[in-house]
């Protein structure tokens, strides 16, 4: 079975300091892996994506992600935050059956 | 890139009563739609997986006959909750895969309060 486990519930970083979100996945395939945003009462919206190409991954606004088969994990980091960067973060695996599984999600705040 | 649309956004109806909810894939032809329901907090959890002109496949604990789901087309699917209680309010969200390459477009979400 699939399942993804994101490490923090919450993070809280200052304006332009790096932002750093854990995730770690369990598989016994190859996975396809995201990272997904979702601002307040919105949908959620595609960060990056992870499907056996490039282990770096980079994606908008910023983000970037590496894959680290070894470590079975996909962090996602930001040089530095913005205040808009502020809003819940979810990682998400699917092992080729379309089914997403998804994190418990780690929510963002930045302080001024 | 490709844009899912979900409607209405936001939608308050009174207990007993039916709320339809509607996803459409607006430039692309999506193969399989995905319903998930996210609670205050929490994260999505995936409710039924539609595909197009076949029956929906409903997740363990979901009820089919309470949460109906039509695929009539490639473009469109919608989730009809059928008499409404103040325990079924909460956020509804789609989602649409043209295929597993292009990943996974999710729609805006819709807020159900149910009075």
């Amino acid at each position: 079975a699939q399942s993804v486990t994101q490490l923090d519930s919450h993070v809280s970083v200052s304006e332009g300091t790096p932002v750093l979100l854990r995730c770690n996945y369990s598989s016994s395939y190859s996975p396809s892996l995201f990272w997904y945003v979702q601002h307040p009462n919105k949908g959620l919206q595609l960060l990056l994506k992870y499907t056996s190409a490039a282990t770096l991954v980079k994606g908008i606004n910023g983000f970037e992600a590496e894959f680290k088969k070894s470590e079975t994990s996909f962090h996602l980091t930001k040089p530095s935050a913005h205040m808009s960067d502020a809003a819940e973060y979810f990682c998400v695996v699917t092992f080729n059956d379309y089914k997403l599984s998804f994190g418990a999600g780690t929510t963002v705040t930045v302080r001024a | 890139g490709a844009v899912v649309s979900q409607h209405p956004s936001r939608v308050i109806c009174k207990s007993g009563t039916s709320v339809k909810i509607e996803c459409r894939s607006l430039d692309f032809q999506a193969t399989t739609m995905f319903w998930y329901r996210q609670f205050p907090k929490k994260s999505l959890m995936l409710m039924a997986t539609s595909n197009e002109g076949s029956k929906a496949t409903y997740e363990q604990g979901v009820e089919k006959d309470k949460f109906l789901i039509n695929h009539a087309s490639l473009t469109l699917s919608t989730l009809t909750v059928t008499s409404a209680h103040p325990e079924d309010s909460s956020f509804y969200i789609c989602s649409a895969s043209q295929d597993s390459n292009y990943g996974y477009t999710f729609g805006s979400g819709t807020r159900l309060t149910v009075v």
